[in-house]
This record gives C-alpha cells, sequence and structure tokens, in this order.
C-alpha cells in the first residue's frame, strides 16, 4: 500500500460528459502529479502541483484541469470526454517539490462509450 | 522530448535467468528511476540512481547509468515467477525551473515457470 488514494477505482461514461477523479497523497506529501496511461501513449505526464500550487504542465488537454486543496488532495477534472479519454489515470505523490521517488496510487480507470 | 525509451519492449526468459532491460534517454538529467509496474496496478519505485553514480544495488536488482551515452540497464538477477511485470525507467530534469519526472513505454517481463 502506497498510502496515496485515488477515487474511484473505476469509471464508464458516455462521449461530451464531465468527470473528476480525486486524489489524496501520502501524509505529508506536498507534491501531487497526474499522469494518464493508455495502450498506445505508455504513461504521460499530465500536471504537477506542490502546496496547492501548479508546478509544472505536461501533455494536458485544455478540457482538462486540475486543482490541489488546502488539505493538499486534489482533483483531475475532464470534460468534454471523447473515446480516446479512455485510460487509467494515475495519481502519484512525494514529499518533496523536485527530487525524490513516486508513490502512486492504484489508478483510476475511466471509459468513455 | 527527453522520454526514456525501454529496450526490448518485451522479454520473456525461464525462472532463475536474469534478465536485463535498457533504457535511453535524450537530454541531461539530475536522476534517473526505475518503476514496476504489475498488470492494471500503480506503479512502484525499485531504484534511483543520481547522474553522478555509475552503478546502484538494492537486493537482486542492479542498476548502472552511463551519462556519456544517456543509457541506463536494470538487471534482476535470479529471476522468480513473482518479477512478472511491466518495468518503466524515468528521467528527471528541470525545464523551466520544475522538474519533470518523464516515463518511458516500459519493457514487459515475462518469466516463465
Amino acid at each position: 500500500d502506497s498510502g496515496v488514494t485515488q477515487t474511484p477505482k473505476h469509471l464508464i461514461t458516455a462521449t461530451g460528459q464531465r468527470v473528476t477523479l480525486r486524489c489524496s497523497p501520502r501524509s505529508g506529501d506536498l507534491s501531487v502529479y497526474w499522469y494518464q496511461q493508455s495502450l498506445d501513449q505508455g504513461l504521460q505526464f499530465l500536471i504537477q502541483y506542490y502546496n496547492g500550487e501548479e508546478r509544472a504542465k505536461g501533455n494536458i488537454l485544455e478540457r482538462f484541469s486540475a486543482q490541489q486543496f488546502p488539505d493538499l488532495h486534489s482533483e483531475l477534472n475532464l470534460s468534454s470526454l471523447e473515446l480516446g479519454d479512455s485510460a487509467l489515470y494515475f495519481c502519484a505523490s512525494r514529499l518533496f517539490r523536485d527530487t525524490g521517488e513516486l508513490f502512486f496510487g492504484e489508478g483510476s480507470r475511466l471509459t468513455v462509450l | 522530448s527527453q522520454q526514456g525509451e525501454e529496450d526490448p519492449q518485451a522479454l520473456s526468459i525461464q525462472e532463475g535467468e536474469n534478465a536485463t532491460m535498457n533504457c535511453s534517454y535524450k537530454t541531461s538529467i539530475n536522476n534517473l528511476q526505475w518503476y514496476r509496474q504489475n498488470s492494471g496496478r500503480g506503479l512502484v519505485h525499485l531504484i534511483l540512481i543520481r547522474s553522478n553514480e555509475r552503478e546502484k544495488h538494492s537486493g537482486r536488482l542492479r542498476v548502472t547509468l552511463d551519462t556519456s551515452k544517456k543509457s541506463s540497464s536494470l538487471l534482476i538477477t535470479a529471476s522468480r515467477a513473482a518479477d512478472t511485470a511491466s518495468y518503466f525507467c524515468a528521467t528527471a530534469a528541470i525545464i523551466q525551473g520544475a522538474q519533470k519526472l518523464v516515463f518511458g513505454q516500459g519493457t514487459r517481463l515475462t518469466i516463465n515457470p
């Protein structure tokens, strides 16, 4: 158990809909990362937050947004969903801003029909 | 892109044999990390090697880093069926003041009993 909790574990929705994925980082970790893993794209970095502020951005679509709250949990919002958004979405956390290992949650599997 | 690329994409060996996976990357890095992922699960950190280190050991794992060739290798000795998983290298570099940890596509390792 990594200590990182993601909900929901599975989500099935239709094209055009909006979903919110939630992540609770390990106790004390200030950095939260979001990754998307699909079969043909591998593990893609989406966005990083550190202590409530956006720290780095990767290949995150404009239809996606994220935030980190004062209690350090984070949410990833996916809107106007398309079939291609079907993937595993991982949250990871670590104590420090720019160094050290990442602790991954078990992921949220999103299926868009 | 600084994305690491693992080689081979898939590897199948007999239990007890050694497994070697390679990772190449494109830009200067601060450190390189290896992660393991069991099917459909979250990634688990295995080992981190800094840019000024050449070799590191952890149990049955041995990681080497050659910064002149921009490559790393992960050796698993005396493999076991439980080592069956995907293995990813992740390169860490500071870009625009923020560290991004970028993952390769992974090597799918199968250990046959």
